[in-house]
């Protein structure tokens, strides 16, 4: 079973920051969080991933509470290419373990 | 770029068919998955391989087998396709993961079962 809770859906307006929630209040000192998207009829796609720190790329940001039981995904001016499903998962740091996705939550962004 | 191909974007095979999907990276990686997505259910876990020859059963491994002969390649097969087994299935490969961890995916291969 997936270790993360998301909401099932949101909306965010084209050009306003979308902030997108997810609890995992079971994560253990060596996982880490990660965040996938899969846009319609193609495979997911690594977004970003982060231990405790906040961390940054040229797609989103990522926000880690400090007991690291929850997260929020920004993405800081959403298109409507960012349109999709958006799943948080968390993984050991080492090792084989594969991806455990759950059900995501599914992102509209409205002209 | 990191590039995961599928043999099939599509396919259609009868009930009872012996069903071959196939899976190709080009970036060395060592291990490879092979995932199925349905409706209301999201991405399950059937089968993964971290190393040629080995393979080691995902959540929901009943019906599929799998084969890797080669580093690159990653077989998903169905013995005799039933209509359950109607589903997108995606393919990933990533390397050993130890800190920052990627899985790539391919296209997936949507397979209808009639």
């Amino acid at each position: 079973d997936a270790k993360t809770t998301q909401p099932t859906s949101m909306d965010c307006a084209e050009g306003r920051a979308a902030n997108l929630p997810c609890n995992h209040s079971t994560i253990s000192g060596n996982e880490y969080v990660y965040w996938y998207r899969q846009i319609h009829s193609q495979g997911p796609q690594y977004i970003i991933h982060g231990l405790k720190n906040n961390e940054t790329n040229e797609m989103a940001s990522l926000i880690i509470t400090e007991d690291r039981k929850s997260s929020t995904l920004i993405l800081p001016h959403a298109t409507l290419r960012d349109t999709a499903v958006y799943y948080c998962i968390v993984r050991p740091r080492s090792g084989n373990t594969p991806l455990v996705f759950g059900k995501g939550t599914r992102l509209s962004v409205i002209a | 770029d990191v590039k995961v191909t599928q043999s099939s974007r599509y396919l259609v095979k009868r009930t009872g068919e012996k069903v071959f999907l196939e899976c190709v990276q080009d970036m060395d990686h060592e291990n490879m998955f092979w995932y199925r997505q349905d409706p209301g259910l999201g991405l399950r876990l059937i089968y993964f391989s971290y190393d040629v020859k080995m393979k080691e059963k995902g959540d929901i491994p009943e019906g599929y087998s799998v084969s890797r002969e080669k580093k690159e390649r990653f077989s998903l097969i169905l013995e005799s396709a039933s209509t359950n087994q109607t589903s997108m299935y995606l393919c990933a490969s990533s390397f050993i993961g130890t800190g920052s961890y990627e899985q790539y995916f391919g296209p997936g291969t949507r397979l209808t079962v009639t």
